[in-house]
């Protein structure tokens, strides 16, 4: 069974600096995606960031981007510039590559605070 | 495009009582999941339809739990005989196929059972 782990459950970071997530995943598949996600206060849960197993190159979505590395099943989080907006409950996630179901694995959660 | 809806938002029932939660996915997916999520964790796969029918069903999903999905379009996610452990938040997502597009979440309804 997969299972994703985020050891930090929670961290903080003063606004306008950068701050690193944690998370790893096992998994005996070679081919899945990753994400991140993000859950605001009483807000709904949005993508932030994802990354194709088969693809080298980390992805990037502005101030964000992810260190993804394969063989030791690690996919950390990196915010730059971190703004008072950035603060939020945020999940890895895990999703097989098969053409049924792609249900979601998450992590437990690692909260975010930004200091002003 | 209003986004996933969910509805009631706030739930607040008996133990033993039945619930029955409504979602609405985006107009066009033709994949809806329900995840539970409890205090402090991360969401819970629950199940899985695409359109009408129902392909997937977690091991969390106990006879007391049904879902349904007629048409293809909102879902209905029914608890019968609630028990103090089925609170939590219910949240819905649905997506488009191919299998690889995101999955869109809407704001979920939080169950209490008292």
């Amino acid at each position: 069974a997969q299972t994703v782990t985020q050891s930090q459950p929670e961290m903080s970071v003063q606004e306008a600096e950068t701050v690193t997530l944690s998370c790893t995943y096992d998994t005996s598949e070679s081919d899945y995606y990753l994400f991140w996600y993000k859950q605001p206060p009483s807000r709904q849960m949005i993508l932030v960031i994802r990354q194709e197993a088969y693809k080298q190159q980390n992805a990037t979505e502005n101030r964000f981007s992810v260190n993804f590395q394969k063989a030791a099943k690690s996919f950390s989080l990196k915010i730059s510039d971190s703004q008072l907006g950035d603060a939020a409950m945020y999940f890895c996630a895990y999703r097989v590559t098969q053409t049924s179901g792609s249900r979601l694995t998450f992590g437990e959660g690692t909260q975010l605070t930004v200091n002003p | 495009d209003t986004g996933v809806s969910q509805d009631p938002r706030h739930k607040i029932t008996k133990r033993g009582q039945n619930v029955t939660f409504r979602c609405d996915p985006i107009s066009e997916h033709n994949r809806l999941y329900w995840y539970r999520q409890t205090l402090g964790q991360g969401p819970e796969f629950l199940t899985y339809f695409q359109n009408e029918a129902q392909l997937e069903k977690s091991r969390l999903l106990s006879d007391r739990f049904s879902a349904e999905r007629p048409k293809g379009s909102f879902s209905t996610l029914e608890i019968q005989r609630t028990e103090q452990g089925d609170s939590a938040m219910y949240l819905c997502a649905s997506s488009l196929s191919p299998f690889y597009n995101e999955q869109f979440f809407g704001p979920g309804t939080r169950l209490t059972v008292l």
